[in-house]
């Protein structure tokens, strides 16, 4: 079957890195997608990554390694508005999203 | 502003009734989605629709219908509601189709009784 693992809280402290991994076994990969979600909020897209390596986009980078199936999700300099759950998704052969259950990130002044 | 709407916001309903939940969007992409999630789980994907007039079936598809008569809307019909679709729904679109990044529309939350 096709699954995606991540950790199911983290808690951070403000100002601080925090790192949010994803493991995959999927039919297949065309792609890792990382959404945030706010409490009571639709999902709003993060990154993408197709390639092996790191992006980087202000104070969030993803990176994947497809070897490994694994992916993280980088937060530095963590604010109180990062406190949200975080989604990773795989798009497998079908090109249908496969979604974790997403990490809830907690962070603390 | 441009972006996907979905109505209604929250909903009681009793089991055994119908219900339509509404989705529409004006960014004029190609591909829509009607997603549930549920409490410790991923979204489950529940029926999908590629361009206007063709829809396909997702993880999820039993107990609900959709339909996509133009490109803007893609309603979700529960024929009969049962308990068992209490949950959170969120319709997305993308501009091309699967290969392309979904966004997501606000959410409706549905309690069945």
């Amino acid at each position: 079957g096709q699954n995606i693992d991540q950790p199911t809280e983290m808690t951070a402290t403000e100002g601080a890195i925090v790192q949010i991994n994803c493991t995959y076994q999927t039919s297949g990969f065309n792609g890792l997608f990382w959404y945030q979600q706010h409490a009571g909020e639709a999902p709003t897209f993060l990154s993408y990554n197709v390639l092996d390596g790191l992006e980087e986009k202000g104070r969030f980078s993803s990176f994947l390694s497809r070897s490994k199936g694994y992916s993280y999700l980088l937060l530095k300099e963590l604010q109180m508005k990062d406190s949200a759950s975080y989604l990773c998704a795989v798009r497998d052969s079908n090109y249908q999203l496969i979604w974790g259950a997403g990490t809830k990130l907690i962070i603390k002044p | 502003i441009a972006g996907i709407t979905q109505a209604p916001t929250s909903q009681i309903l009793a089991a055994g009734r119908r219900m339509t939940l509404r989705c529409t969007q004006d960014m004029r992409h190609n591909a829509m989605y009607w997603y549930r999630q549920d409490l410790g789980l991923g979204l489950r994907l529940i029926h999908y629709s590629n361009t206007a007039g063709t829809t396909g079936k997702g993880e999820v598809p039993d107990g609900y219908s959709v339909s996509r008569a133009n490109t803007d809307d893609f309603p979700l019909t529960l024929a009969s509601a049962v308990p068992s679709q209490t949950s959170v729904y969120f319709c997305a679109s993308s501009r091309r189709g699967s290969t392309d990044t979904q966004y997501f529309g606000p959410g409706t939350r549905l309690t069945v009784l």
